[in-house]
């Protein structure tokens, strides 16, 4: 009964290659997340996606692309891996309550190693 | 522009011996301070919320507090499985769901 998972926890793969890292959050949230977490542990927003609506998108650069099915699903693709996009990535989700968004809560994380 | 800074950056503790973590902030507006504990390898896990300066929350050895500059996040008679990182976020008024994070305090508590 994991409330939100990612999928792979692992991914290891060559510059130039295009990637993908799915999440999904069985909380019944209408909101959800991407982080990255650089090797100096430091957490930074990418994008949000508010019941299927793109509504952060941080500056990133256009070779990610988030994508969501549904409200329960944002998944993250990355096109061209280049060295410095080796990091973890975390998906997170939250309610939104009063027109608010509330407490986030995390996945697992995925670990993303680019030779 | 928005800040939040997490002091120490690490803390090391004897089991029992009580301390506190730092977390001032910056920002035009606060909606909420929110407290996370993260384990190697793993997401963050939420603590705590508090939305108003004066608030405190309670869990286990843990206790968070707020002011209009700063959160303190207490740690009382810590035990070793309290070691991890401590990561505080805050939400402000005018940023529809985004969090800032600071960068953390690592804390390992020795036996």
């Amino acid at each position: 009964d994991t409330a939100v998972s990612q999928t792979p926890k692992y991914l290891v793969t060559q510059m130039g290659n295009d990637k993908s890292i799915k999440c999904e959050q069985n909380l019944g949230h209408d909101t959800m997340y991407w982080y990255k977490q650089d090797s100096k542990k430091f957490l930074k927003i990418m994008f949000s996606y508010n019941n299927k609506e793109l509504i952060i998108n941080e500056t990133v650069p256009n070779r990610f692309s988030p994508k969501s099915p549904d409200k329960a699903h944002l998944n993250l693709h990355i096109n061209s891996l280049e060295l410095g996009d080796s990091a973890v990535y975390f998906c997170a989700s939250s309610p939104t309550t009063s027109g608010n968004t509330d407490t986030q809560y995390f996945g697992p994380g995925t670990r993303l190693t680019v030779l | 522009e928005d800040q939040v800074t997490q002091s120490p950056e690490a803390l090391r503790l004897q089991e029992g011996e009580s301390s506190s973590l730092n977390c001032s902030y910056t920002v035009s507006g606060l909606r909420g301070l929110f407290w996370y504990r993260q384990d190697p390898g793993k997401g963050p896990e939420f603590l705590f919320t508090l939305y108003s300066a004066g608030e405190e929350k309670e869990k286990e050895r843990l206790k968070a507090t707020l002011t209009k500059k700063e959160s303190f996040l207490h740690i009382t008679a810590p035990k070793p499985e309290d070691s991890a990182t401590y990561l505080c976020a805050v939400q402000t008024t005018d940023s529809w769901g985004k969090f800032q994070f600071g960068a953390g305090t690592q804390v390992v508590v020795t036996p």
